[in-house]
């Protein structure tokens, strides 16, 4: 099946500052999304964005479908930002989203 | 407000007592799964449903049965809980009509004893 890497595992930031977390799958995808797991668990809908680039506030990804990557902006970050970013692709006709490991991201004051 | 909602959202439980958790979704969405979490091996597809009584297994469906008689709801029955079965369950829901985005609900915390 397709294999989904995420990096890096961890991200510790002071508040204010800027990120880049990278998501590498290994096929070709009709699906990539963007969550946000927050400390209550909760998965919180980012991007769906099987290509190109896309901008919400403070956030923005980027897919390159070609290269198979896809990249999440995080500008100015807030405490509120901390949790587990994964990344999940869908490819052909699975029926499943094909989770990645996440990044673990704290953001300090 | 578009939404998948699940219920309850945490259960404490004792082995070998039948559940379910329910799943319902206002979004007119064909496509309805069910995952679970557990550290260390991310999300697992428990069991989906293209359409109305139309349902397969996922990656891991030993010990879960679901039915989907209706479009919109999408309960998970475990018919005899096992501790094995402690884990943080996810329903989602898409529409090839909208691209197939798939949309979470807030999670059920499960725990058997």
């Amino acid at each position: 099946g397709i294999q989904v890497e995420q990096s890096p595992p961890d991200l510790i930031l002071q508040e204010g500052a800027n990120s880049t977390l990278r998501c590498n799958f290994s096929d070709s995808v009709n699906n990539l999304q963007w969550f946000h797991q927050n400390p209550w668990g909760q998965l919180i809908n980012l991007f769906y964005i099987p290509s190109g680039t896309k901008q919400n506030g403070r956030l923005s990804a980027t897919t390159v479908a070609t290269e198979r990557y896809s990249l999440l902006y995080i500008s100015s970050s807030q405490t509120t930002d901390s949790g587990v970013y994964f990344c999940a692709v869908r490819a052909g006709t699975a029926s499943k989203l094909t989770f990645g490991t996440g990044t673990r991201l704290q953001v300090t004051l | 407000e578009a939404q998948v909602t699940q219920n309850p959202r945490y259960l404490i439980t004792v082995t070998g007592k039948k559940l379910t958790v329910t799943c319902s979704q206002n979004m007119n969405h064909e496509y309805m799964s069910w995952y679970r979490q557990d550290p260390g091996l991310g999300l697992r597809q428990i069991y989906y449903s293209m359409n109305v009584e139309v349902t397969d297994k996922g990656d891991v469906p030993e010990g879960y049965k679901v039915s989907r008689k209706e479009k919109r709801n999408f309960p998970l029955i475990l018919e005899s809980p096992s501790p094995n079965q402690t884990s943080l369950y996810f329903c989602a829901s898409s529409s090839i009509r909208v691209g197939n985005e798939q949309f979470f609900g807030p999670g059920t915390r499960l725990t058997v004893l």
